[in-house]
């Protein structure tokens, strides 16, 4: 069964600090996958896509890999601002039909304290 | 300005009630998706449409029904057959042609049931 699974399911840090969110699939066959930042209320917005052969792609303070032989990513996040409090979520595409091969993980909820 | 929007915000309904959720997007996309948002959950797939007058049922499409008179437009009507119709559902477009198949989001409906 295709899934994607990501933790920690919550997560609370300090404003200034770096914290990293995990990623993991068993969706086959895989095209991308792609962060989105959730807030509160609010629809997704896409932060960064991968695909199969990149490892690494920033969008300023955010850092995403990929690992495609274990099938896992995550989302590195620097200095943290307090308006990086929301979920994250992971959306693997496994290709073909654009209507039903999307993935969504269940997100992670951050908490940016001041 | 570009973009795509969704109405109402929030939106209640009575038992045995029927209530339709707006989606409309300016961005020129042929595909257009709804999702349901449960706390804990990924997205779930309930209808999309990848041309005009055309759709395809999702994996959570009973209790649901949808249209797709217009590009830019995919109303969503929530029957009174939906049992737990109470969830954050979010509106969706892309265009199937562009590479990298980014799903651009509404700002979402809040449904609850009294």
């Amino acid at each position: 069964k295709n899934q994607v699974e990501q933790s920690p399911q919550s997560l609370i840090i300090l404003e200034g600090k770096n914290c990293t969110l995990q990623c993991n699939y068993t969706v086959s066959p895989f095209s991308n996958l792609r962060w989105y930042k959730q807030d509160t209320g609010r629809g997704p917005v896409s932060l960064t896509i991968m695909t199969f052969s990149e490892n690494t792609k920033s969008n300023g303070r955010y850092t995403a890999t990929l690992d495609a032989d274990t099938k896992q990513s995550s989302l590195h996040i620097t200095a943290s601002q307090l308006s990086d409090s929301a979920s994250y979520i992971c959306v693997v595409f496994g290709g073909g039909n654009y209507g039903q091969n999307f993935v969504f993980g269940p997100g992670t909820r951050l908490s940016v304290l001041p | 300005d570009g973009g795509i929007t969704q109405s109402p915000k929030y939106l209640f309904r009575k038992e045995g009630q029927n209530v339709t959720l707006s989606c409309e997007q300016n961005l020129n996309h042929d595909a257009m998706y709804w999702y349901r948002q449960d706390p804990g959950q990924g997205l779930r797939l309930i209808y999309y449409s990848q041309i005009v007058n055309d759709f395809q049922k999702g994996d959570i499409a009973e209790g649901y029904s949808v249209s797709r008179e217009k590009k830019e437009s995919f109303p969503l009507t929530v029957t009174s057959a939906q049992k737990n119709p109470t969830a954050f559902y979010l509106c969706a477009s892309m265009d199937s042609v562009v590479s990298y198949n980014e799903q651009f989001f509404g700002p979402g409906t809040r449904l609850t049931v009294l």
